[in-house]
């Protein structure tokens, strides 16, 4: 079955400071990878999708088969990035339902 | 498009009473997933729906709990007999079709009484 892991619950740090929120993933195929992002009280939003490539409000995602890891990362953070952060699988071979991660609570210190 | 609209965004209900928990996913959406967000556990998914159908309610308790997606109207979650360790986010999430991103709702907060 496949399986989402965020080892980290939570994750201090100061503003300027690189940023990685660790996900490691357990799926027998070739994965599909989100990240979502849920700013305090509000909706969960994606943040960025591992099949587009690309980099969004500074951050960005590399799929890594072989340690079987999609780590989010940005190289310097700011307090507006302060939020819960999910990774997911979104599906999965036979499985349609999107397979979420515990979060990573990230808080940048001014 | 209004996006994934739940309501009641807060709900308090007093031990033994029921909880309805309404959906109304993105307009063209079909299909329908709930979760429930427990500050130390995230998202864990409870069902799947597709109008008029259940595809999956693997992860919903196997009493108390249910919940419908009707032809017309919005997905319902319905608890019944409520009790404090039913007190959770519940965040409904649609998508168009089974492969493509789930839109997430503002999510109901449910404090038993």
């Amino acid at each position: 079955a496949q399986r989402v892991t965020q080892p980290e619950k939570l994750l201090s740090v100061f503003k300027g400071a690189p940023v990685e929120l660790k996900c490691n993933y357990s799926y027998s195929g070739s994965p599909e990878l989100f990240w979502y992002v849920q700013y305090s009280r509000q909706r969960l939003q994606l943040l960025l999708r591992h099949i587009s490539r690309e980099s969004i409000k500074g951050f960005t995602a590399d799929l890594n088969k072989g340690e079987t890891s999609f780590h989010l990362k940005k190289p310097f953070a700011q307090e507006e990035d302060s939020a819960m952060y999910y990774c997911a699988l979104p599906w999965s071979g036979g499985s349609y339902i999107p397979t979420f991660g515990r979060g990573t609570s990230l808080i940048v210190h001014p | 498009n209004a996006g994934v609209m739940q309501n009641p965004r807060h709900l308090v209900r007093r031990r033994g009473q029921e909880a309805r928990l309404r959906c109304s996913p993105m307009k063209g959406h079909s299909h329908v997933y709930w979760y429930r967000q427990l500050p130390e556990e995230g998202l864990k998914f409870m069902v799947y729906l597709q109008k008029e159908n259940i595809i999956d309610e693997s992860g919903m308790p196997k009493e108390r709990f249910s919940a419908e997606f009707p032809k017309e109207g919005p997905s319902i979650l319905r608890i019944q007999q409520v009790v404090r360790g039913d007190s959770a986010a519940y965040f409904c999430a649609s998508s168009p079709t089974r492969d493509t991103e789930a839109f997430f709702g503002q999510g109901t907060r449910l404090t038993v009484v």
